[in-house]
């Protein structure tokens, strides 16, 4: 079945440092969703890319749907405290047809102590 | 326009009871879309409704069950709780047109204690 690989597992940020992670897949996605979520909250769509090739930007975030459509990335520039969280990836599962998503286990991001 | 709501926000319960979650979906979202997430397991699709009917559910027990009504909403239920059941449950709807068919906006997530 699809899966997705999301690396890495977990980061620490300094304020103002920009930080990447990506997703990549063994199987083909044609959309990909980057959530980020808060403790005790549920996941916040953050972006929503549709077009291997596709580059969108929120803000100080900017994601990139890969040319092979079996991986995505997201960059966060000047990183704030508030950036803190985990980060999770999503496609949809065609494989179980429609309303189903797939996760990536997340990318935890901390503050450097 | 109004988020995904998600009611309670937080539950305990013992084992062996039965327990009723709700969602309401963003106004005009037809589908909706429920998720169990645990640390060890992580995000697990439970099923997805649309009009009314559940047209995908993923590898859960018969235990679980939903359904939605008229004005979209939906409501899940959980019989015979298992301390396994303890997690945050989310729901999550979705526009569900020819663009976008596949985001999914989350709500707030009800957290299910099982003791």
């Amino acid at each position: 079945g699809q899966q997705l690989n999301q690396s890495p597992q977990s980061m620490f940020i300094q304020e103002g440092e920009d930080v990447s992670m990506n997703c990549t897949s063994s199987s083909i996605f044609n959309t990909w969703l980057w959530y980020k979520q808060d403790p005790g909250e549920g996941p916040v769509l953050l972006i929503a890319l549709y077009k291997a090739g596709e580059l969108t930007s929120n803000g100080r975030l900017t994601a990139q749907f890969g040319i092979t459509r079996k991986d995505s990335f997201l960059n966060i520039s000047a990183s704030i405290p508030s950036d803190v969280g985990i980060y999770f990836c999503a496609g949809p599962n065609y494989g179980g047809s429609q309303g189903n998503l797939i996760f990536g286990k997340g990318t935890k991001l901390s503050v450097k102590p | 326009k109004a988020g995904v709501t998600q009611t309670p926000r937080y539950l305990i319960k013992t084992r062996g009871q039965q327990v009723t979650l709700s969602c309401s979906p963003i106004s005009g979202h037809r589908s909706v879309s429920w998720y169990q997430q645990t640390p060890g397991q992580g995000l697990q699709f439970l099923f997805e409704y649309f009009s009314e009917t559940q047209r995908n559910k993923g590898n859960f027990p018969g235990r679980f069950s939903g359904r939605q009504f008229s004005n979209s909403r939906s409501e899940m239920n959980v019989s015979t709780l298992e301390l396994g059941d303890s997690a945050l449950y989310l729901c999550a709807s979705s526009p569900a047109t020819s663009a976008g068919t596949d985001t999914q906006y989350f709500g707030p997530g009800t957290r299910l204690t099982v003791l």
